[in-house]
């Protein structure tokens, strides 16, 4: 079945990159996600890449994609203090649904 | 401008009770969803409305029931639920019911005693 991973926490200084991982199954999936989550908020959705690109950058963040092994990073660079909060990556389910099959979340700690 | 809303922002109810969940949207988007979210845990899909019509009914109990008045509107009525469906509630919205990225509201944190 479609499944969806990533380690469940980062640690990172402020001023230094940050990058999160995660892996997929569906290699039929046309876009993946990335959504950042603050406690006690909504998904906000940050940024996503088409599966026929193999990178994709927006100011501070890179997308890197390999469709050979299902595996999707993002990464942030000059992570700041307000940049801690939990990172979701998501694939849209096959059936064209709409249904997101999302991964466990990271949790990124920003330390001073 | 991708602002979906929803209201209230927070609601304790107990389990006899029967209230609804508002969610709106006005980037006339034609897809819809409800989502759970319990802490600590990603969201789970609990229905899709594609066009107004609920496509997709994620095996949800009968206690949670959707209504999607028109294209920006959509709605949760609650009925008789259970501790256990204490959760975040989100609500998100999407161009098309596929391919296209969903953007998601605030959240209804809700509490059932």
């Amino acid at each position: 079945g479609e499944d969806v991973e990533q380690s469940l926490f980062l640690s990172v200084r402020e001023g230094d990159s940050s990058v999160i991982n995660c892996t997929y199954t569906d290699s039929s999936s046309t876009y993946l996600y990335w959504y950042k989550q603050e406690p006690g908020a909504g998904l906000q959705l940050l940024t996503y890449i088409f599966s026929n690109m193999d990178m994709k950058q927006d100011q501070r963040l890179t997308v890197l994609l390999n469709k050979k092994d299902k595996h999707l990073s993002l990464r942030i660079a000059d992570t700041q203090t307000g940049d801690s909060a939990i990172y979701f990556c998501a694939e849209e389910g096959s059936g064209n649904t709409g249904k997101l099959i999302f991964g466990q979340g990271t949790t990124l700690q920003v330390k001073p | 401008d991708t602002e979906v809303t929803q209201t209230p922002k927070h609601l304790v109810m107990g389990m006899t009770n029967k209230k609804s969940l508002k969610c709106e949207q006005h980037m006339g988007h034609r897809a819809m969803y409800w989502y759970k979210q319990k802490a600590k845990k990603p969201p789970e899909l609990m229905f899709v409305y594609s066009y107004e019509k609920l496509s997709i009914n994620e095996s949800v109990p009968s206690r949670f029931s959707p209504e999607c008045p028109n294209s920006s509107l959509l709605n949760l009525h609650l009925h008789a639920l259970q501790p256990e469906d204490s959760a975040l509630y989100l609500c998100a919205s999407s161009q098309e019911p596929s391919g296209y990225e969903q953007y998601f509201g605030p959240g209804t944190r809700l509490t059932v005693t």
